[in-house]
């Protein structure tokens, strides 16, 4: 089956705990992206990738970091969380071009 | 800056009462726009993609049309099975990473 996985589901944290989240595709998609969701301003991208060791900054980026070592992998990187990361994050991949993206089922992160 | 605006941001529906979202945007040169599905706690489920005014496509009671400055997802007779947030997103030519900017939903609530 298609998908992509995203994990933690949930994940509680506290401010300046460096944490990982991870997401994996089997679709060997090209393009790979991380998306956050909040009440009032909807989904934003964090951070891209085209390809293998390419990446490069969405429209919010500040905070957050990635890696693309593998093509089915592209793990979403807080090294010192703040509580305004506090929101819904989602990881998306897609084949190059106008085709749709495939989304995970998200995760919810909490920083106190 | 590409801009997506959706309205109404909730509708309350009884079982069978047809009514239409409406999804406003702005683009620097469209490729793509996008409808999504999002049910409470999972990520963004593709619905449909339109590439130019005049277009539109079908799937079961779900019907979206496109314009040069709007697009409209119909909902006939909808069942309460149709409950969930509905999103449009753009993709323009321009777009990096195959970034899609988001509107911020419609949640729809059919009432049996």
């Amino acid at each position: 089956e298609a998908q992509v996985t995203q994990n933690p589901r949930y994940l509680i944290t506290v401010t300046g705990k460096k944490l990982t989240v991870t997401c994996s595709q089997n679709m060997n998609h090209e393009y790979m992206s991380w998306y956050r969701q909040d009440p009032g301003l909807g989904l934003r991208q964090i951070y891209y990738s085209m390809n293998v060791e390419v990446t490069d900054k969405g429209d919010v980026p500040e905070g957050y970091k990635v890696s693309r070592k593998e093509k089915r992998n592209f793990p979403l990187i807080l090294e010192s969380p703040s509580p305004n990361q506090t929101s819904l994050y989602f990881c998306a991949s897609s084949w190059y071009g106008n085709t749709e993206a495939f989304f995970g089922q998200g995760t919810r992160l909490t920083v106190v | 800056e590409d801009q997506v605006t959706q309205s109404p941001e909730a509708l309350r529906l009884q079982e069978g009462e047809s009514s239409s979202l409406n999804c406003s945007y702005t683009v620097s040169g469209l490729r793509g726009l996008f409808w999504y599905r999002q049910d409470p706690g999972k990520g963004p489920e593709f619905l449909f993609t339109l590439y130019s005014a005049g277009e539109e496509k079908e799937k079961e009671r779900l019907k979206a049309t496109l314009t040069k400055k709007e697009s409209f997802l119909h909902i006939t007779a909808p069942k309460p099975e149709d409950s969930a947030t509905y999103l449009c997103a753009v993709q323009a030519v321009k777009a990096a990473g195959n970034k899609l900017t988001f509107g911020g939903g419609t949640r729809v609530l059919v009432k049996p």
